[in-house]
């Protein structure tokens, strides 16, 4: 069956930090990838989405980039955090004409 | 692209009501609406999905319509319990499901 890792569950990072966030996703092949944010009692704002390895789209401009290096693998990093980019942060992944599933999700507190 | 809109923000029910949220989405090509429920802390989880060759979808308590013309679609949650309070997601996605856009979501309060 397929599962999804998400780590870490919870972080807490000085502002200007680097970050890295991992998400790998087992038993299927070539899935749809996605990262959200989620602010305190706000709404899933989709941040990136991958269709492939090496394909990355954008939602919304920000300090953060997203990365594909393997089929099942997608990390989210910064290079220097903003208090702003405190959040809950989910992955997620799909395959074509079926829901998304989430892992985790990482609870960010960026101080 | 996809633009999803969610109303209400926040529903109080008693215990025993119904509890309606409506979606509306921008993009006619989208083809696939589910509905999400999230408790605290937790990740959000599938509760229900409709495509849009489907107008309507029930699950128990749960039923979800869908109206292409107006693009927009509801979730219906009878007899409400309890454990039903949670904040629920609708989410829109395009042919190739390539891109899954959310609401704002709904917190629901169920008082026994």
């Amino acid at each position: 069956s397929q599962t999804i890792h998400q780590w870490p569950a919870t972080l807490v990072q000085p502002v200007g930090s680097p970050l890295s966030l991992e998400c790998t996703v087992e038993g299927t092949s070539n899935p749809n990838l996605y990262w959200y944010r989620q602010a305190a009692g706000r709404g899933l704002q989709l941040l990136f989405y991958s269709v492939g390895i090496g394909q990355i789209s954008s939602e919304v401009p920000q300090n953060l980039s997203a990365s594909r290096p393997q089929d099942r693998q997608f990390i989210l990093s910064s290079k220097k955090l903003l208090l702003s980019d405190s959040g809950f942060y989910l992955c997620a992944w799909s395959v074509s004409r079926s829901e998304a599933f989430f892992g985790q999700g990482t609870r960010l507190t960026v101080v | 692209g996809e633009n999803v809109e969610q109303h209400p923000s926040t529903l109080s029910v008693q215990e025993g009501d119904s509890a309606v949220i409506k979606c509306t989405y921008s993009d006619s090509a989208s083809n696939y609406f589910p509905w999400y429920k999230q408790e605290l802390g937790k990740r959000p989880q599938l509760i229900i999905d409709i495509r849009s060759n489907v107008g309507e979808k029930k699950d128990q308590r749960i039923a979800v319509t869908l109206n292409k013309t107006a693009k927009h679609f509801s979730l219906h949650i009878t007899e409400t319990q309890p454990e039903d309070s949670a904040v629920y997601f609708c989410a829109a996605s395009s042919r190739s499901f390539q891109k899954l856009v959310f609401g704002t979501g709904t917190r629901l309060l169920v008082s026994p």
